[in-house]
């Protein structure tokens, strides 16, 4: 079955460590993006990536980086210079345009102590 | 800007109908999203408008005006189970999300 899987689902790091996380779709979307949520709060959007290769900044891209080298992988760096990683990561993906929908990975559930 | 706006909280009753409005200021989305989202998970898809009107879809509906740059989501014979969140998102090349509403369906 065709879907988006991110893992860890749960993920422990200490203050000042980088950590990637992963993003895999098996769905032939172009299209794929990060996003973050706070507790009660919305998604907020950190890149996007319409076509390999090729990303773009979203709202809160400050002290994330992102590569998309591959159609199926789009990994998630959260850096040291992310001043409040701690957070639920939310990984999608879409066919050009979104016409068709999104679909969701899991989350990650990223802890920083 | 793309702000969407909801109510933060809504509290109904199991059985009842519930309307959980979105308006946006922008005129760049080419449709509206309605998802829901339990806690600690992913959301899943509920509706999507690209035309004015109302969709239905079993006990969930949703309405968009774009001229008013206003939804709403409209949930009936509440369940239990519809507690979570309501999240609205216009769609551009991306989804930008509203804050969500999270919904308490009391007995």
């Amino acid at each position: 079955d065709g879907g988006i899987t991110q893992s860890p689902k749960y993920l422990f790091r200490k203050e000042g460590q980088n950590v990637t996380l992963s993003c895999e779709q098996n769905l032939n979307h172009d299209a794929m993006y990060w996003y973050r949520q706070d507790p009660g709060q919305g998604l907020r959007l950190i890149y996007y990536s319409q076509i390999v290769n090729d990303f773009q900044k979203g709202d809160i891209a400050e002290g994330y980086s992102v590569s998309r080298e591959k159609k199926e992988s789009f990994p998630l760096t959260v850096t040291s210079a992310q001043k409040n990683p701690t957070a639920f990561y939310l990984c999608a993906s879409s066919t050009t345009g979104g016409v068709y929908g999104y679909t969701f990975g899991s989350g990650t559930r990223l802890t920083v102590v | 800007g793309q702000n969407i706006d909801q109510p933060t909280e809504m509290t109904a009753t199991e059985g009842a109908i519930v309307q959980i409005n979105c308006t946006y200021q922008t005129s760049g989305f080419n449709g509206l999203f309605w998802y829901q989202q339990h806690a600690g998970e992913a959301p899943t898809f509920l509706s999507y408008n690209v035309l004015d009107g109302l969709e239905e879809k079993g006990r969930f509906s949703s309405f968009l005006s774009r001229s008013k740059g206003y939804s709403y989501l409209l949930l009936k014979e509440l369940q239990m189970k519809d507690s979570a969140s309501y999240l609205c998102a216009g769609a551009t090349n991306k989804l930008i999300f509203g804050t969500g509403t999270l919904l308490a369906v009391q007995p």
